[in-house]
């Protein structure tokens, strides 16, 4: 079955550290893919996405990009602030299936 | 965007009782709605999908009379955790795709917290 690997946290930087939280997964066919992202006290936020191979998402300094090749989506940003803790969570979806979500990535960034 | 709301936002109960959660979309119809089930410090687990005017789909491993599932309505999604006792707290969560767009994006309510004392 479809399943998705990400890195174990919590990941602890300063503030204007460049991040990368990795991502790898498992599917039959051609998934979609996501980076969502879990505020404190919040609900889940879809940050990014792409939809096939070698696209790259990106959203509020936020990158990530389809590797097919690799079978990896990687998230990146090259300057944290402290706003940007939470917990982030890679995920497919393959067809109009359910979300298969990784385990998440608690990041906490320090001033 | 699109807007998920869910309530109640947080509930405690006695043991052996029922709680209702309701799911709505806000500005969208939803043919299909989604329950997770988020236990502390760990991922979104999947229990079942809920298909408007049709059963719900239910997980390998989640009872489907104890966590009974409505969809009545394209906007509207009921979870009812029956008889719950104190290892179903956790963070219940719906999501929903718009009928109406491209199937890709699922939006997420703010989740439910169950406290069973």
């Amino acid at each position: 079955g479809d399943s998705v690997t990400q890195m174990e946290g919590p990941v602890t930087l300063s503030e204007e550290a460049f991040l990368t939280i990795n991502c790898t997964y498992t599917a039959t066919g051609y998934p979609s893919l996501f980076w969502y992202v879990q505020y404190p006290g919040e609900g889940l936020q879809l940050l990014l996405k792409a939809t096939k191979a070698d696209d790259k998402g990106s959203n509020k300094g936020f990158e990530a990009t389809y590797r097919k090749e690799t079978t990896s989506f990687h998230l990146e940003k090259g300057s944290v602030q402290v706003s940007d803790s939470a917990v982030y969570f890679c995920a497919l979806r393959a067809g109009r299936r359910a979300l298969t979500f990784g385990s998440g990535t608690r990041l906490q960034v320090q001033p | 965007g699109a807007v998920v709301s869910q309530h109640p936002s947080r509930v405690i109960c006695k043991s052996g009782t029922s709680v209702k959660i309701e799911c709505r979309s806000l500005d969208f119809q939803a043919t299909t709605m989604f329950w997770y089930r988020q236990f502390p410090k760990q991922s979104l687990m999947l229990m079942a999908t809920s298909n408007e005017g049709s059963k719900a789909t239910y997980e390998q491993g989640v009872e489907k009379d104890k966590f009974l599932i409505n969809h009545a309505s394209l906007t509207l999604s009921t979870l009812t955790v029956t008889s719950a006792h104190p290892e179903d707290s956790s963070f219940y969560i719906c999501s929903a795709t718009d009928s109406g767009g491209a199937q890709e994006t699922q939006y997420f309510g703010p989740g439910t917290r169950l406290l069973v004392l």
